[in-house]
């Protein structure tokens, strides 16, 4: 059964960078079918797509935050990750991992990132 | 980037009503529609897929349609457990954009 897990820390000072990691069991990060994506949701508010990464290492990224984000995998550890850099207040929100098949069709729990000193 | 709108942005019904929910993109995608479902606290949970394809071991109450830039997804014989938000999101083209949701109430 697929499972996708957020990690990270829960809070990161504004300026710094916010790396999250998504663990993937249940499927292979390496499937030719999928692609392994990073959405977000401020608290109370939409939902916003970050971006994907193919196991190959080729990425999409949203261009309101391209200038920030990096998506990568490990396929050796079956993972993907993702990193902001320059965070503010703004970016505080839950950060969810994704399988993307057709849409975003398999989702992490989500983790709360807080953006504070 | 594609702007999806939903209409409404709530909606109050009973157990029992059926419910309709809208969704317009700003540009033509197909069909490459997709719903979902998120209760509070909870990640969204994918429903409709292609804009029509129920997505494994969602109940057939659920249903969508639509191609183009207008689509819907209707719910029927609503039970406690469907009041929730939804959202739909277009994956045609990158970005991938999501509607702002729609708040189905008792």
């Amino acid at each position: 059964q697929l499972q996708l897990q957020e990690s990270g820390p829960g809070l990161v000072k504004p300026s710094e960078t916010l790396s999250l990691t998504c663990t993937v069991s249940g499927d292979s990060i390496s499937s030719n079918f999928h692609y392994w994506g990073w959405i977000r949701q401020p608290p109370g508010k939409g939902l916003e797509w970050i971006g994907n990464v193919f196991y190959t290492g080729s990425t999409y990224y949203n261009p309101s935050l391209k200038s920030r984000v990096t998506i990568s995998v490990d396929t050796s550890k079956n993972h993907f990750s993702l990193k902001l850099s320059s965070v503010t207040a703004a970016d505080t929100a839950v950060y969810y991992c994704a399988r993307e098949r057709y849409a975003c069709d398999d989702w992490g729990q989500g983790t709360l990132v807080t953006v504070s000193s | 980037d594609i702007q999806m709108t939903q209409s409404p942005s709530s909606l109050s019904a009973s157990v029992g009503d059926r419910v309709t929910i809208t969704c317009r993109a700003s540009q033509d995608i197909a069909n490459h529609l997709a719903w979902f479902q998120q209760k509070p606290g909870k990640a969204p949970k994918s429903l409709i897929y292609a804009a029509s394809s129920l997505q494994s071991g969602v109940p057939s109450k659920f249903s969508g349609s639509g191609s183009g830039t207008e689509f819907t997804l209707t719910i029927s014989t609503l039970q406690p457990e469907d009041f929730a938000t939804y959202f739909c999101q277009q994956y045609k083209i990158y970005p991938y954009t999501f509607g702002q949701g729609t708040r189905l109430e008792i």
